[in-house]
C-alpha cells in the first residue's frame, strides 16, 4: 500500500464545474500537509497548505481530518487553466522532514 | 531570477555511460532534494541534504551518488546508466522548519 494515496483519474469536468479530490496517508507521523499542482512536463508547485481547521484560497478549500487521515481538495468554478496533475503531499516529523508524495489525481476541464 | 535551477534541462546518453546533473537554488535554504519521476509520473524521493550532510539516503541503486559542495548546490553523479534509469530527475529546496519546497525545472533523462 502507497504511503499517500489518490484517485489517478482523470477527472473530465465541464467550465464552471466544483470537482473533489480526496487522499488518505498511512504514516501517522505526518505532519504537514500540502496540495501541488503539476502541469505537463513542468515542475510541481505549491497550491496551497492544508491545515486541521480547512482552509480557503479563492475558488480553492483544502480540508483535513486527521483521525481518519484524510485530506481533500476543492475546486469552484473550474476554469481551462485548471486543468493539471494535483498532487498529494505530506511531510513527516521524524527528524529528517521527508516529503512523501501521492501518485496525483488529472484533472481536465473541458470547455 | 530563477529560484531552483537544473542543469542540463535535457540528457540523451547510451546504456553503460556516466553523467552528472547539477542543481542550484539562491533561495538560501538549507535543505536540498533530488526526486526522480518515472513514466508514470509518481515523484520518488532519492535524497536529502542538510547543511551539507546527507539526511535521507532511500533505496537507491549505489550507481547513483550525490555530492552537496555547499548548501546552495547538490549534484547527482550517475554511473553505468541503465535503461530504468530514463525518467525526469527534479530538484528541490527548503528551509528545513519552513513548509513549502521549491522544484527546479527537471532534467530529463533518456537512456538508449
Amino acid at each position: 500500500r502507497k504511503e499517500v494515496e489518490q484517485d489517478p483519474g482523470p477527472f473530465n469536468v465541464p467550465e464552471g464545474a466544483t470537482v473533489a479530490f480526496n487522499c488518505t496517508y498511512s504514516n501517522s507521523a505526518s505532519q504537514s500537509f500540502f496540495w501541488y499542482r503539476q502541469d505537463c512536463r513542468k515542475e510541481p508547485k505549491l497550491l496551497m497548505s492544508v491545515y486541521s481547521s480547512g482552509n480557503e484560497d479563492g475558488r480553492f478549500t483544502a480540508q483535513l481530518n486527521r483521525a481518519s487521515q484524510y485530506i481533500s481538495l476543492l475546486i469552484r468554478d473550474s476554469k481551462l487553466s485548471d486543468s493539471a496533475t494535483y498532487l498529494c503531499v505530506v511531510r513527516l516529523t521524524s527528524g529528517t522532514y521527508k516529503y512523501i508524495f501521492g501518485t496525483g489525481t488529472r484533472l481536465k476541464v473541458l470547455a | 531570477d530563477t529560484a531552483v535551477s537544473q542543469t542540463p534541462k535535457y540528457l540523451v546518453t547510451q546504456m553503460g555511460n556516466d553523467k552528472s546533473i547539477k542543481c542550484e537554488q539562491n533561495l538560501g535554504h538549507d535543505t536540498m532534494y533530488w526526486y526522480k519521476q518515472d513514466s508514470k509520473k509518481f515523484l520518488k524521493i532519492m535524497f536529502s541534504y542538510n547543511n551539507k550532510e546527507l539526511i535521507i539516503n532511500e533505496t537507491v541503486p549505489n550507481r547513483f551518488s550525490p555530492k552537496s559542495p555547499d548548501k546552495a548546490h547538490l549534484n547527482l553523479h550517475i554511473n553505468s546508466l541503465e535503461l530504468g534509469d530514463s525518467a525526469v530527475y527534479f530538484c528541490a529546496s527548503t528551509q528545513r522548519e519552513a513548509d513549502t519546497q521549491y522544484f527546479g525545472p527537471g532534467t530529463r533523462l533518456t537512456v538508449l
